[in-house]
């Protein structure tokens, strides 16, 4: 079964520095980009960019350019969403999904929450 | 970038009715759009692909169709499970762009 697994919730303060991670499985990780979405309370979603495990290249949508850095290492078929000075506005719902005809495979969410 | 312009942003609909979401992209985008589903607290699901291909497991009811900048999810009769919040993510050019979400809810 395909699958993505998300890293559980998070609770931080302003300024901090968080990595979320996003394990697939069932598929050949490396094949698909992984795209990320965020979705904040009460809110839709909002598309934040995608990377390709194969060679890691990323793409940014412009609201997130600078704000978030997408990794990978398709050795443990785990990618990986990274603030390195949170914000309160970075609250919200964070998913990862696989990459094919849109996206077809979402993983569970991780919900960050940022308060001082 | 691409705008997805969705309409109506909320609709109140009775079971079994014929019920109709539109999204317009601000240029062409080929069929390279997808419907999702998202109940509250849930994982979106999708519904469509390319525009029109339904999603193994998606029942029959829900259909999609257009091409270019003007493509439309339709469900045909309104079950009581279809009560949710609907979106269309346009794939054609980064960045990727949803429209802005259609909540369907019971009258």
């Amino acid at each position: 079964e395909m699958q993505l697994v998300q890293s559980g919730a998070e609770v931080k303060k302003p300024g901090e520095s968080l990595k979320i991670s996003c394990r697939g499985s069932g598929y050949t990780f490396a094949n698909y980009r992984i795209g990320w979405v965020r979705q904040m309370p009460g809110k839709g979603l909002e598309w934040m960019g995608i990377i390709y495990p194969g060679d890691s290249d990323t793409r940014y949508s412009p609201s997130f350019q600078g704000q978030v850095t997408f990794s990978a290492d398709k050795s443990i078929t785990t990618a990986y969403l990274q603030w390195n000075s949170l914000k309160a506005s970075d609250t919200g719902m964070y998913y990862c999904a696989r990459v094919r005809l849109g996206v077809d495979v979402w993983g569970q969410g991780t919900t960050v929450t940022v308060s001082s | 970038d691409i705008q997805m312009t969705q309409s109506p942003s909320s609709l109140s609909a009775s079971v079994g009715d014929r019920v109709t979401i539109t999204c317009r992209a601000s240029q062409g985008i080929g069929n390279d759009l997808g419907w999702y589903q998202q109940k509250p607290g849930k994982v979106p699901k999708r519904l469509i692909y390319a525009a029109s291909s339904l999603q193994g497991g998606v029942p029959s009811r829900f259909s999609g169709s257009g091409s270019g900048t003007e493509f439309t999810l339709t469900i045909s009769s309104l079950q009581p499970e279809d009560f949710a919040t609907y979106y269309c993510l346009q794939y054609n050019s980064y960045p990727w762009t949803f429209g802005q979400g259609t909540k369907v809810e019971i009258k």
